[in-house]
């Protein structure tokens, strides 16, 4: 019921490419998705998040599609560059609690 | 402005012993979070307080860990007779409020346990 399962563990894309990240999640109650992103020694930094009601955001080069219905949510990296490798996770919690159950991760490498 | 810091940034410590792992948050911020993420891992929940109370302490793995925050403020989490298990980097994330608010994350500190 708590988990959130994240695909794929790693991705390599070329520059310029698209990179997209998938997670599906079993707790009906979530009501936020987060998506986190994280370099090597430094602490996860929030990326961009959606609530259920809209099945779209996007902020600059990143979108969150949702699928209420799947139970599953993605993150679209467009015109993805070097500086995008890192470690993306997702993440999801319960509006009365921030605690944030989170996916298990997917390195990414954006080749030049 | 100053984001969360965490301090020691690296701990190694031998089984058995005692260590204090300590979080100052984003000043104003009410909500603290700790998380534990193990090699290869995402983080995972531990406790989270709002204020200077313990909401939630359901993510201790047992009765070793402890965590306090007494003036609402800096946090300390606290691990008795340490084993070579709780090696991992522990990550402390405060909010403005609880719910859900951005969660800023620290650098966290690597515990090593020999």
């Amino acid at each position: 019921q708590q988990q959130v399962k994240q695909s794929p563990q790693s991705l390599i894309v070329q520059k310029g490419g698209i990179s997209i990240i998938n997670c599906a999640y079993e707790n009906t109650a979530f009501d936020y998705f987060p998506w986190y992103q994280q370099f090597p020694g430094k602490g996860p930094a929030l990326l961009i998040a959606i609530r259920p009601d809209v099945s779209e955001k996007k902020e600059g080069r990143f979108t969150i599609s949702f699928n209420k219905s799947a139970k599953q949510f993605s993150l679209h990296i467009m015109d993805s560059q070097p500086g995008d490798s890192a470690t993306y996770f997702c993440a999801a919690s319960t509006g009365n609690t921030g605690k944030l159950i989170f996916g298990q991760g997917t390195t990414l490498q954006v080749k030049p | 402005g100053a984001g969360v810091s965490q301090t020691p940034s690296n701990k190694v410590t031998e089984k058995g012993k005692y260590v204090e792992l300590r979080c100052d948050p984003i000043s104003g911020h009410t909500a603290l979070y700790w998380y534990r993420q193990s090699l290869g891992q995402g983080p995972e929940f531990l406790i989270y307080f709002q204020g200077t109370g313990a909401a939630d302490d359901s993510g201790l793995p047992n009765d070793r860990f402890f965590a306090v925050r007494p003036e609402g403020s800096v946090s300390t989490l606290k691990i008795q007779r340490t084993e070579r298990g709780d090696s991992a980097v522990y990550l402390c994330a405060s909010s403005l409020m609880f719910s859900s608010d951005t969660q800023y994350f620290g650098p966290g500190t690597r515990l090593t346990v020999l």
